[in-house]
């Protein structure tokens, strides 16, 4: 079946450094993708989408990379901040669906 | 606080029971969603409604599962017969315009003894 994955389960940083989380995905017809940040006990928070027609799209520390060609998407977070630690999670979106959602990477900052 | 929330935040029940989860999405939202997710794994779809439409419910896990949002507005999910399986957080979303730019409750934790 279509589905959107992780690479990594964890990745664990400094303070201070830039992180790299990575996404597969497989189906290409989707319209987003999508980048959410889930804290313990808490629901997901969005973070930044990007448009299929698009290949990067910056926020505020964050930027997404969109590589259509291998269909692999990614998540930069600059300065990382002990704040940050989470579990992030890709997802998908194609119009008249739902919001299809990897397994997450667990990211641990250390200060 | 203009955010989604959900009640109850956790839930205890036994095996067999009924259970009803409400949703209360941001308020000029006219899209709703409703998730479940199990522990290590990303929210899975379960249903969605438009306005008070509901626009797809082939996703719900069995015909135990039934949802409501009868004025638009808030949004109900009940669940009949609990079963141990059911144990997951259940999570609410909304959203206006760009459907994917969805907005999560908090979520109510159910556990089924």
């Amino acid at each position: 079946g279509e589905s959107v994955g992780l690479h990594l389960p964890t990745l664990s940083v400094q303070e201070g450094d830039n992180s790299i989380i990575n996404c597969a995905y497989s189906n290409s017809a989707s319209d987003y993708f999508i980048w959410y940040k889930q804290e313990s006990g808490k629901g997901p928070q969005f973070i930044i989408d990007i448009r299929s027609n698009m290949d990067k799209r910056q926020g505020q520390r964050v930027t997404v990379l969109l590589n259509k060609t291998v269909k692999h998407l990614s998540l930069q977070i600059a300065a990382t901040q002990p704040g940050d630690s989470a579990v992030y999670f890709c997802a998908e979106y194609q119009a008249g669906t739902a919001l299809i959602f990897g397994k997450g990477t667990t990211l641990s900052v250390s200060s | 606080d203009t955010g989604v929330s959900q009640d109850p935040r956790h839930k205890i029940t036994k095996r067999g029971q009924n259970v009803t989860f409400r949703c209360d999405p941001i308020s000029e939202h006219n899209r709703l969603y409703w998730y479940r997710q199990t522990l290590g794994q990303g929210p899975e779809f379960l249903t969605y409604f438009q306005n008070e439409a509901q626009l797809e419910k082939s996703r719900l896990l069995s015909d135990r599962f039934s949802a409501e949002r009868p004025k638009g507005s808030f949004s109900t999910l009940e669940i009949q017969r609990t079963e141990q399986g059911d144990s997951a957080m259940y999570l609410c979303a909304s959203s206006l315009q760009q459907p994917s730019r969805q907005f999560f409750g908090p979520g109510t934790r159910l556990t089924v003894l």
